[in-house]
């Protein structure tokens, strides 16, 4: 059973500092996405990474996966409070199967 | 429709009920998928739909849940004798190919009392 593993669970910053959240997996997955959630709604797409070692730039937002594309972390700078939210990570497998992890609750203090 | 859509947006039901939830993908998308999200917590993937087809249901939790989807497009999730367990946020998404980026609707809040 393939399974994503989100750290930390929860995470409550001052605004303007940075952070790093983690998404770890034993598995391969041939892409990787992360996902942003506010309460009473659905988690809307951030950004996708297909190539092992590929980094991509979203504003203040980094997601890098890894080389061996079983991991992949999100950094964000400069936090601000529109920040705050639920980030999940999911992986697509070779069977073209999108698992979820647990989820990051972000919370950001002005 | 501009978006996914899904309805009820809260249902409150007593154990031992049938409950039905809607869910209305983005016109011209194939994939439909179904997921339950306890609160704060991260998706339970439950079943997804290829057109009109569920090849995997390997989801879920139990024979009292079951869905179906028709003329490719409308989905309903149905769960029969609700138990206290089941209240969850039941989450459509719907992607133009199975694999690509899913978009979500809002949910439907169940609560069983």
């Amino acid at each position: 059973t393939q399974l994503l593993e989100q750290s930390p669970q929860f995470l409550s910053i001052q605004e303007g500092e940075n952070l790093t959240v983690y998404c770890n997996s034993s598995s391969v997955f041939s892409s990787l996405q992360w996902y942003r959630q506010e309460p009473g709604e659905g988690p809307v797409l951030l950004v996708t990474v297909v190539t092992g070692g590929e980094v991509k730039k979203l504003k203040r937002l980094t997601f890098q996966f890894g080389d061996a594309r079983k991991d992949s972390s999100l950094h964000i700078t400069a936090a601000q409070p529109g920040d705050t939210g639920l980030y999940l990570c999911a992986g697509e497998s070779s069977a073209s199967k999108i698992i979820f992890g647990s989820g990051t609750r972000l919370s950001i203090r002005p | 429709g501009a978006g996914v859509s899904q309805s009820p947006s809260n249902k409150v039901t007593e154990k031992g009920k049938d409950v039905e939830l809607r869910c209305d993908p983005i016109s011209g998308h194939t994939a439909l998928y179904w997921y339950r999200q306890s609160l704060g917590q991260g998706l339970e993937f439950l079943i997804y739909f290829q057109g009109n087809s569920a090849p995997d249901k390997s989801g879920l939790p139990s024979d009292r849940f079951s869905a179906e989807r028709t003329g490719g497009s409308v989905s309903t999730l149905t769960i029969q004798r609700t138990q206290q367990e089941d209240s969850a946020v039941y989450l459509c998404a719907s992607s133009y190919i199975q694999g690509n980026e899913q978009f979500f609707g809002p949910g439907t809040r169940l609560t069983v009392l």
